[in-house]
């Protein structure tokens, strides 16, 4: 299987725990974002790299939230002292920088979280 | 600051009735819109990219086009299969890591 792959895919966890997510995207692609969902929204921009390198982070994206892509594969997020607001959908995406195509972005399953 | 606006937000049709989802959107320098399709429970799946004013794609019973302010999709004789969530999304050209996406048109084929 080639695509984007996220672990776990449901986290239920008690508010004010820490919890940590995977995504493994296709492997030719250098570009990874991270992407939060509610229930009837579209995806919101949390945070994106190019490679192992952090290029931008969303204003929506508290001190509580860090993610991390250690040598430009697989990346992590993770949410410190989690609250109930956190609940969502975490999908991650992944693209091609090559300028030459579109970049369109290719999404994972997604992880929901439940905080109760 | 970049904003997508999608209507009609549900939509129910009989199967073989067509009709056309709209994307509003606002972007300083458009670099691309993008449409998804997702099924409940499940990430976005890629359908198409347009890139200028005129431009039209295709993929079996789906047409997109995109003007200078909105685009659209229009399906063609749909069938219960093509039941899901329509996202649109747009990308500036000043920025190519981040899509705006607007919050779907979730679609219901009766047969």
């Amino acid at each position: 299987d080639t695509g984007v792959s996220q672990d776990p895919r449901h986290k239920i966890t008690k508010r004010g725990q820490n919890v940590t997510f995977r995504c493994d995207p296709i492997s030719e692609h250098n570009r990874l974002y991270w992407y939060r969902q509610t229930l009837g929204q579209g995806p919101e921009f949390l945070t994106y790299f190019q490679n192992e390198a952090q290029l931008e982070k969303s204003r929506l994206l508290s001190d509580r939230f860090s993610a991390e892509r250690p040598k430009g594969s697989f990346s992590t997020l993770e949410i410190q002292r989690t609250e109930q607001g956190d609940s969502a959908m975490y999908l991650c995406a992944s693209s091609d920088r090559d300028f030459s195509r579109s970049n369109e972005q290719f999404f994972g399953p997604g992880t929901r979280l439940t905080v109760l | 600051e970049d904003q997508v606006t999608q209507s009609p937000e549900a939509l129910r049709l009989q199967e073989g009735e067509s009709s056309s989802l709209n994307c509003s959107y606002t972007v300083s320098g458009l670099r691309g819109l993008f449409w998804y399709r997702q099924d409940p429970g499940k990430g976005p799946e890629f359908l198409f990219t347009l890139y200028s004013a005129g431009e039209e794609k295709e993929k079996e019973r789906l047409k997109a086009t995109l003007t200078k302010k909105e685009s659209f999709l229009h399906i063609t004789a749909p069938k219960p299969e093509d039941s899901a969530t329509y996202l649109c999304a747009v990308q500036a050209r000043t920025n190519a890591g981040k899509s705006t996406f607007g919050d779907g048109t979730t679609l219901t084929v009766k047969p």
